[in-house]
């Protein structure tokens, strides 16, 4: 039973333009949710986090948005690089003691 | 300030050899985790350590034992590798509280199982 779903397995976006990545949930108990980004043979890396008393939450580039009633967060990149290109997962927690990752989504932003 | 860390990066077994991954991180987190990935199913938890001195299982225990060493290593055991557990395993670490839930991950370790 997956709880975070990432529906998108790629996505492509030329630089410049706007990246859109979107998750779903379906435990209506999470109340803190994180992107975290990911390059090939390393870690993933933390990149924005927003808590469900929020519906959206900056970071120079990254947007992420809630949409609670929907059970639904998306991640905005703009302007996208091609730095940018990497495997995006998103993550919910209740309580914060555990995370609970989506299967991932590769962008891919071409130059 | 190394972060978190992982020892080996690259591990063969044999079905039915045993191994340990050991994971060390060096912000004075109180929570450790191990995650294994693979493909198309994100990051699935193994077991983790919210504090020194305790234990719990994640989504994916069977096959696992783990050990909190002290406040900054977590090591992960398999008794008799199997094929199935042929993936890539990450160590994390987290602050574990105080409204703040980011986890820091380590570079991970790549397992072949034959």
């Amino acid at each position: 039973d997956q709880q975070v779903k990432q529906n998108s397995p790629s996505l492509s976006v030329q630089e410049g333009r706007i990246s859109i990545l979107n998750c779903d949930y379906t435990n209506s108990m999470f109340d803190y949710f994180l992107w975290y980004k990911k390059y090939p043979a390393e870690g993933p890396t933390f990149l924005i986090s927003i808590s469900s008393i929020k519906d959206k939450n900056e970071d120079g580039r990254f947007t992420v948005f809630l949409n609670k009633s929907a059970k639904h967060l998306s991640l905005h990149i703009v302007p996208s690089q091609p730095g940018d290109s990497a495997v995006y997962f998103c993550a919910a927690t209740k309580y914060g003691n555990k995370l609970v990752f989506g299967a991932g989504t590769i962008l891919r932003v071409k130059s | 300030n190394a972060g978190v860390t992982q020892t080996p990066k690259f591990q063969v077994l044999k079905t039915g050899q045993s191994m340990t991954l050991q994971c060390a991180q060096d912000m004075n987190h109180n929570s450790m985790y191990w995650y294994r990935q693979d493909p198309g199913m994100g990051l699935r938890l193994i077991y983790y350590s919210a504090s020194e001195g305790t234990t719990d299982k994640g989504e994916v225990p069977n096959g696992y034992n783990v050990s909190r060493l002290n406040k900054r290593e977590f090591s992960l055991r398999l008794e008799s590798a199997a094929p199935s557990q042929t993936s890539v395993y990450f160590c994390a670490s987290s602050t574990g509280g105080g409204g703040s839930y980011e986890q820091y991950f380590g570079p991970g370790t790549r397992l072949t199982v034959t």
